[in-house]
């Protein structure tokens, strides 16, 4: 069975500092993959999304980044966090060979609560 | 661009009382739905969706929804809501050729002995 890993659960962090958030997928192949963040009373919002090894498409502009250096991991970075980069980020998945099929549903990690002081 | 608006932040009901909570879209293409839940502190799970057919989808937990074209609208409904279904409710539509995922800003269903 396919399991989703978003680690750590918790982070606190100063302003200025660097970001490194990791999501693992297994049992499966190809996936596409989401990091989405949902700030108080602001719903989720689509950060990244990634189709393939290397492919990062972006939604919205801003201090974040994202990498997928394989083809189950996907890594959301900040090189210099800023306070409004704190919220609730979660990572997630869907199958599909090239596009999020509507077949199928997308599967969420169990999120990593950024606060930064 | 679609979008999807959720029309109650928060939505208090006492134990076994009905519930609507309600969801809306705009979209100029054929959309796909979907109601996920967020329990506190934890991921989301997907609690039913829409693709075709029938206009009345149900779902995990006894809830269920109704797809309104003409409305625009996915309303989600449960008929008897118990403590343990106090968590936070997405609307979500899907979006584009890629097919991501768009959130409403989600409704806090709080229930209440």
């Amino acid at each position: 069975s396919q399991t989703i890993h978003q680690w750590p659960a918790t982070l606190v962090q100063p302003v200025g500092s660097p970001l490194s958030l990791e999501c693992t997928v297994e049992g499966t192949s190809n996936p596409n993959l989401y990091w989405y963040r949902q700030a108080a009373g602001r719903g989720l919002q689509l950060l990244f999304y990634s189709v393939g090894i290397g492919q990062i498409s972006s939604e919205v502009p801003q201090n974040l980044s994202a990498s997928r250096p394989q083809d189950r991991q996907f890594i959301l970075s900040s090189k210099k966090l800023l306070l409004s980069d704190s919220g609730f980020y979660l990572c997630a998945w869907s199958g599909g060979p090239r596009t999020f099929s509507a077949n199928t549903e997308a599967f969420f990690g169990q999120g990593t609560r950024l606060t930064v002081v | 661009a679609q979008s999807v608006t959720q029309l109650d932040s928060q939505v208090p009901v006492f134990e076994e009382a009905p519930v609507e909570l309600r969801c809306n879209y705009s979209s100029s293409v054929s959309v796909y739905l979907f109601w996920y839940v967020q329990y506190p502190n934890q991921g989301l799970q997907l609690l039913l969706k829409y693709l075709s057919g029938s206009t009345l989808v149900k779902g995990i937990n006894g809830f269920e929804a109704e797809f309104n074209k003409s409305q625009t609208s996915f309303h989600l409904r449960k008929p008897s809501v118990h403590i343990s279904d106090t968590a936070e409710y997405f609307c979500a539509v899907v979006r584009g050729s890629q097919g991501n995922l768009i959130f409403g800003k989600g409704t806090k269903l709080s229930v209440k002995p």
